[in-house]
């Protein structure tokens, strides 16, 4: 089993929908939860970044942690054509080793 | 100006051939990363070194051999290339082990194709 599961999809989603893209994962021990996104051809850029349980809200963005559950959301509201990207959760229990899913693939369409 | 620079960006090469993909990040970050990227766009660890050391050697075969000459290079060197090799390679980087001040930065990765 993986550390870290997510759906690859690919998701279709209309321009201005709210998309839902999530992670599970199985060591208890994870602390530091991201989400990256990827362009095609180019390397994962930073999304969002959270510790522990809770949610964060950043402009469009907002990531949720639900440690007890051991999953993982990130929500995007009013979804744009330029939102069309791999989504990459990743997480870590300490610094250096990061564990990431193997990316959900969006589409927004116009 | 690009955070974490990596040549070359395509690879071509034949099984049997030594190669090295090179890193360089200009963020004064301490540690520098591995991985790799497969078909399926898993991203896996292969090396973490902070300021020159070796931290992490993931269960990578002997053939891939990394290399830090200071701590804003880490380059890859793979020798006796196998088609299982054909992937792409991201360089990252982060400060301190990769919370406190930054979580990874990543480059455009190398498209290695070995035929």
């Amino acid at each position: 089993q993986k550390e870290v599961e997510q759906d690859p999809g690919p998701l279709s989603v209309p321009e201005g929908a709210i998309v839902s893209l999530n992670c599970t994962y199985s060591n208890s021990a994870f602390q530091y939860f991201m989400w990256y996104r990827q362009y095609s051809r180019k390397g994962p850029e930073l999304l969002m970044y959270t510790y522990s349980s809770g949610n964060k809200e950043d402009g469009r963005f907002t990531a949720q942690v639900d440690k007890s559950s051991k999953y993982i959301s990130l929500f995007i509201r009013d979804s744009q054509p330029s939102d069309s990207a791999t989504y990459l959760c990743a997480m870590s229990n300490n610094f250096n080793k990061f564990y990431f899913g193997s990316g959900t693939k969006l589409n927004v369409k116009p | 100006d690009t955070a974490v620079s990596q040549t070359p960006k395509y690879l071509v090469t034949q099984m049997g051939n030594d190669k090295s993909i090179k890193c360089e990040q200009n963020l004064g970050h301490d540690t520098m990363y591995w991985y790799k990227q497969d078909s399926k766009k898993f991203l896996k660890i292969m090396f973490s070194y902070n300021n020159k050391e070796l931290i992490i050697n993931e269960t990578v075969p002997n053939r891939f051999s990394p290399k830090s000459p200071d701590k804003a290079h880490l380059n890859l060197h793979i020798n006796s290339l196998e088609l299982g090799d054909s992937a792409v390679y991201f360089c990252a980087s982060s400060q301190d082990g990769g919370w406190a001040n930054s979580p990874l930065h990543f480059g455009n990765g190398t498209r290695l194709t070995v035929t």
